[in-house]
C-alpha cells in the first residue's frame, strides 16, 4: 500500500544535540512539507519541498534543516539552535505543488528534551 | 494572511447524535480541506471541496462561499468517530501549496 512512513515514533534530544527525523512516501508526489504541532495551535509550515534538490522555508524554519536528495525522502533535522523543539512533528505529501490537492500525511513523530 | 477560525473547540455527545463542527475564513478561496487526526497523532485527509456539499459514509461537509463558512457533520455519529477535526484553508501569498489550519476541534462520543 501507498503512504507516507515517519520514523522514529517517540524521539529524545539531549541538549546542544542535532536529531533528525525520518519522512519517506512512495506515492510518487512531487510535493513534501514538515509541519510542527503545538498543543492548542494549528499546524505550522517548517519546511516544504516541491522538487528533488530543491526546498523553500515555510514560516517557522529557524533550527531547523531538511533535504531532498530522492524524491521519496524528506528528512528533518532539529539543531541544537532550536531552542524549543519539544512538539508533535508531522510529514505531508502532494501529488504537486497546487494549492488545490489532497495532502496526505504520515503518522508524526513526537520530539521531547531530556 | 487568512484566518481560520472553529467551533466550538470542544465537543462531547452521545452515541448516535448529530454532531456539527463549524470552520470560518477570512479571505476567499479556491478550496477548502476538513481533516481527522486520531488519538495516535495520525491525520486523515477527509474532503476537499470548493463549493456546495460532499458526502463521505456519515461524513457530510458543507461549504458557502460567499459567506466563507463551512461546516463539517456526522450522522449517527460513533465513539470511533472522536478524534479532532482540523480544518484548512491556502495560504495566498505565502509559501506556495501552503495551508492554514485551524486549531481543530476535539470531539468525543460516548456510549
Amino acid at each position: 500500500d501507498g503512504g507516507i512512513t515517519q520514523s522514529p515514533k517517540y524521539l529524545f534530544r539531549k541538549e546542544g544535540q542535532n536529531v533528525t527525523l525520518s519522512c519517506e512516501q512512495n506515492l510518487n508526489h512531487d510535493a513534501m512539507y514538515w509541519y510542527r504541532q503545538d498543543p492548542g495551535q494549528g499546524l505550522r509550515l517548517i519546511y516544504y519541498s516541491q522538487i528533488v534538490n530543491d526546498f523553500q522555508k515555510g514560516d517557522i524554519a529557524e533550527g531547523y534543516s531538511v533535504s531532498r536528495e530522492k524524491k521519496e525522502s524528506f528528512p528533518l533535522t532539529v539543531t541544537s539552535a532550536q531552542k524549543n523543539p519539544t512538539a508533535f512533528y508531522l510529514c505531508a505529501s502532494r501529488p504537486s505543488r497546487g494549492r488545490d490537492e489532497k495532502l496526505f500525511f504520515g503518522s508524526g513523530t513526537q520530539l521531547s528534551v531530556l | 494572511k487568512n484566518e481560520v477560525e472553529q467551533s466550538p473547540q470542544n465537543l462531547t455527545a452521545q452515541e448516535g447524535e448529530f454532531i456539527t463542527i463549524n470552520c470560518s475564513y477570512s479571505v476567499g478561496i479556491s478550496a477548502l480541506h476538513w481533516l481527522q487526526q486520531h488519538p495516535g497523532g495520525g491525520i486523515v485527509s477527509l474532503f476537499m471541496l470548493s463549493s456546495g456539499k460532499k458526502k463521505h459514509g456519515r461524513l457530510i461537509a458543507t461549504i458557502n462561499i460567499q459567506e466563507k463558512h463551512s461546516s463539517l457533520h456526522i450522522t449517527a455519529s460513533h465513539p470511533r468517530d472522536s478524534a479532532v477535526y482540523i480544518c484548512a484553508v491556502p495560504y495566498y501569498g505565502g509559501s506556495q501549496g501552503n495551508l492554514i489550519f485551524g486549531k481543530g476541534t476535539k470531539l468525543s462520543v460516548k456510549p
